[in-house]
């Protein structure tokens, strides 16, 4: 069964920059996953931020970028915002029409 | 403006049935494929069951095989899961989100809707 790992909690200071990785409990992350990056507020529905690794969505600041970095896929926030405080989630497309959801990272912003 | 609304959660038993729909909007429907994505009370996304844009194929999670049945009426641009056999672990919002084959992602998603599985 596939695994997609994520940092359960990770804090950054305002202004800062943050880096949440996405891996696979066996074997690299590469671009033929197609990772994508979801931002979700507690009682919101999720708000796609990044997809194919580092296309960012309409409207979604450029303070957020998309990478592959050491076998991982990752969203890095640069200059993290009050309202960057949110969970945020990769998917990787296996193909076939079948996604995996990893388990969310709390982002923190203190 | 793409539109996705769920409806159709609420509080069943164990063992119960439930119908979901997903009222899409503002985008060719059937031209698109859907997935229904799942997040119980607390915990992270989960996703549950993709549709092809003309239904000819479909997958769903091993968690609800067997038990849960996506479909759509392109006509009525509507999506749908009908869950039987419910379980307390199939509490959770659900929520109907749009694919975007051109970068393998969900591009739209609902504000969901809750289903909660209790005696």
């Amino acid at each position: 069964q596939t695994v997609v790992t994520q940092e359960p909690s990770f804090s950054v200071s305002p202004g800062g920059t943050v880096t949440l990785t996405c891996g696979l409990s066996s074997g690299s992350v590469s671009t033929t996953y197609y990772p994508s990056w979801y931002q979700q507020t507690p009682g919101q529905a999720p708000r796609t931020l990044i997809y194919s690794t580092n296309t960012r969505s309409s409207g979604v600041p450029d303070r957020f970028s998309g990478s592959i970095l050491e076998n991982k896929a990752a969203l890095t926030i640069t200059g993290a915002q009050a309202d960057d405080e949110s969970d945020y989630y990769c998917v990787l497309y296996m193909g076939s029409g079948i996604w995996v959801f990893g388990g969310g990272t709390k982002l923190t912003v203190l | 403006e793409v539109q996705l609304v769920e409806s159709g959660g609420g509080l069943v038993q164990p063992g119960g049935s439930l119908r979901l729909s997903c009222a899409a909007s503002g985008f060719t429907f059937s031209s698109h494929s859907m997935n229904w994505v799942r997040q119980a009370p607390g915990k992270g996304l989960e996703w549950v069951s993709y549709i092809s844009s003309s239904s000819t194929t479909i997958y769903y999670a091993d968690s609800v095989k067997g038990r849960f049945t996506i479909s759509r009426d392109n006509a009525k641009n509507s999506l749908y899961l009908q869950m039987n056999s419910l379980r307390d672990e199939d509490t959770a919002v659900y929520y109907c989100a749009r694919v975007v084959w051109s970068g393998y992602y969900f591009g739209s998603w609902g504000q969901g809707t809750l289903v909660t599985v209790s005696s």
